[in-house]
This record gives C-alpha cells, structure tokens and sequence, in this order.
C-alpha cells in the first residue's frame, strides 16, 4: 500500500512570495494534518482536516491556510513567506481525528525562504 | 499553552550500552505517542501509552507512562547502530492538536 505522498520534495522561494504544499494520505485515511518542523526541533502542528473541515488549528498566523478536498488530499498554503518560514513541512494521515489514533507521517517538502 | 520537553537534547553512546530519554508534559495528558526519525527522514509512530503507569515493550525497548500522565520514558537496552535517530515523545492533552517534544538525538558509535 501506498504510503503519504507529499510533493513538491524540494522548494526553494523568496521573501514575500506564496507557496502551495500537496498530501495525499493513506488510502482510508479521512483526516490529514500539517506540521512544521524547524530543523532541530520537533514539528509543530499547523493544522488538522477531516471530512473537508478544519478540526484543529495550531498556533500559526493567518498566512497559513490549508484545504482538504473530496479525495481527502489536503493543500497547505502559506502567504508572504518569510524567512523563519523556512522548514521541513510535514503532512500526517490518519484514520480518524480520535487522538488515539497513530499519525502516519509523509516524507514532508523542504522549503528554503531566501 | 501546553508544552513538552525532553530530556537529554542529545546522547552518543558506545553499541551495546542502554539509553533513555525522559519526556515531561505541562499538563495532564489524555496518552502519549512516542515517534522516531531517522537523519533526513520523517517520524515513524512507535507506540501509544494510555493508562497511568502503564509500561510496554517491543524487544529491545520499553516505554513508560509516568502515574500522573504527565511524564514518560522511552528505555534501550543494549543500543545496535540501527537506534541512531530522534525520539520524541508526542501527547494530546484531551485537544486535538498533538503537541511533540523538543526529542532526543540518538548517536550511536560501533
């Protein structure tokens, strides 16, 4: 079975520029969740979809934003990038949003913000 | 906000010596979830711990919920060359936003 997928792998932008990440989860899978991993730290939850609707938002600010559509892939988008924004950002799916639910992680997309 | 921490940030140990990494939580947490990444790679679910002081094992490893739900501890015996990585620790605290530890960077010299 296929596991997330996560494209593009790599993306490098500029300060101010807009950026568009991609996940598609587990076949089955109907929530999907973004983290934000700064290299050396743990990742930091952005957001959590199920059924197309926001179910959980972390501390980012309003430049984050994200979508989950009818197949359950999500889009995250992040607006006026700035430096900081740099990172391995990473999409999770699982089953249900019952936090006891195990998060099968993708191989995340690294963003470079110059 | 709730915060997790862990603790060493970072531990080199000899093959064949134990190590453990210790995760504190703010609050009280509903379970904990313990992940290990790989250099260059993304989390990999370990295990689930729910019940205070519960205690589970998967061969060389056992993990341990603290009875006041709010530590954890995740012990290797007798570390392979193949436990190099980062740990972390990962818990709800009855939300569903999973908060993760800072982790613990596992080197391990042959």
């Amino acid at each position: 079975d296929a596991g997330v997928t996560q494209s593009p792998t790599h993306l490098i932008k500029t300060r101010g520029q807009q950026v568009t990440l991609r996940c598609s989860p587990i076949s089955g899978h109907k929530s999907v969740s973004w983290y934000q991993q700064v290299l050396g730290q743990g990742p930091q939850f952005i957001f959590q979809y199920y059924e197309k609707e926001e179910r959980g938002r972390g501390n980012f600010p309003d430049r984050f934003s994200a979508r989950q559509f009818p197949n359950y892939s999500s889009e995250l988008n992040v607006n006026a990038l700035l430096l900081g924004d740099s990172a391995l950002y990473l999409c999770a799916s699982s089953l249900t949003t019952d936090s006891g639910n195990e998060q099968f992680f993708g191989p995340g997309t690294r963003l470079t913000v110059l | 906000g709730q915060q997790v921490m862990q603790i060493p940030q970072y531990q080199h140990v000899q093959e064949g010596e134990d190590f453990t990494t210790y995760c504190n939580s703010s609050t009280t947490l509903s379970n904990i979830q313990w992940y290990k990444q790989r250099p260059g790679g993304h989390p990999v679910f370990l295990i689930q711990l729910v019940k205070s002081g519960e205690v589970k094992k998967q061969k060389r490893l056992t993990f341990q919920f603290g009875e006041a739900k709010k530590n954890s501890s995740l012990h290797i015996t007798a570390t392979q060359t193949t436990d190099v990585g980062t740990y972390f620790c990962a818990g709800y605290t009855g939300r569903r936003a999973l908060t993760f530890g800072s982790g613990t960077r596992l080197q391990v010299q042959p």
